[in-house]
């Protein structure tokens, strides 16, 4: 089992739609990261929490830690949000991140 | 600020060989982070380097390595290429540690034939 888990690995939404993406993790962790990677590669970070809840424009993160579960939420879709997300965790006993899998978001107009 | 900056943007390699990538922080960051990308196995942590020292290290074998000098500037470097090699490397950068908000480069495309 991944100590990082990514759900759904891949959706498509129409434009305007409310998204959301979850990431569960089974490691102790000092703080969780989500990542924007669009395709070429580049890798943005989009937050980085430790507790409750973190918004920047229409996206919203939020972390429960006594049950080891993230969401990030899009609010008002866009097709320019179409990307990967990726969840990672920081902390661990190695000190460095853990990545999930990530999730294909694709939205159409 | 310039942001992350890696070169070269892409490489093609033959099995055997060996290849050195580079990556120049954000000024003022002394932390950098490598880490590998591939369809399969996804992003995967190498190493990191803090103030030149290696400050910890990923499960790759010792065909990898690494260093950062002075200007906080680092390389990595894979001998003995492999097809598996094959991947996206990115590094990213951040004040003292991975575990803040990493700013990452664009990448290096690595091609292993």
């Amino acid at each position: 089992k991944n100590e990082v888990e990514q759900s759904p690995q891949n959706l498509t939404a129409q434009e305007g739609e409310f998204i959301t993406i979850n990431c569960s993790y089974s490691v102790g962790i000092s703080a969780l990261h989500w990542l924007q990677q669009h395709p070429g590669g580049g890798i943005v970070s989009l937050f980085m929490l430790s507790s409750g809840k973190k918004k920047h424009g229409r996206l919203i993160a939020t972390i429960n830690i006594q049950e080891k579960h993230s969401s990030l939420h899009i609010t008002a879709s866009h097709p320019r949000d179409s990307a990967v997300y990726i969840c990672a965790v920081g902390g661990g006993s190695q000190g460095n991140l853990i990545f999930g899998k990530g999730t294909k978001l694709s939205v159409k107009p | 600020k310039a942001g992350v900056t890696q070169t070269p943007r892409y490489l093609i390699k033959t099995r055997g060989q060996q290849v050195t990538l580079s990556c120049s922080p954000i000024s003022g960051h002394r932390s950098v982070s490598w880490y590998q990308q591939t369809p399969g196995q996804g992003l995967q942590f190498l190493f990191e380097y803090f103030s030149e020292t290696q400050r910890n290290k990923g499960n790759f074998p010792g065909r990898f390595s690494g260093r950062q000098f002075s200007n906080s500037r680092s390389e990595m470097n894979v001998s003995t290429l492999e097809l598996g090699d094959s991947a996206l490397y990115l590094c990213a950068s951040s004040f003292l540690d991975s575990e803040e908000t990493q700013y990452f480069g664009p990448g290096t495309r690595l091609l292993v034939l």
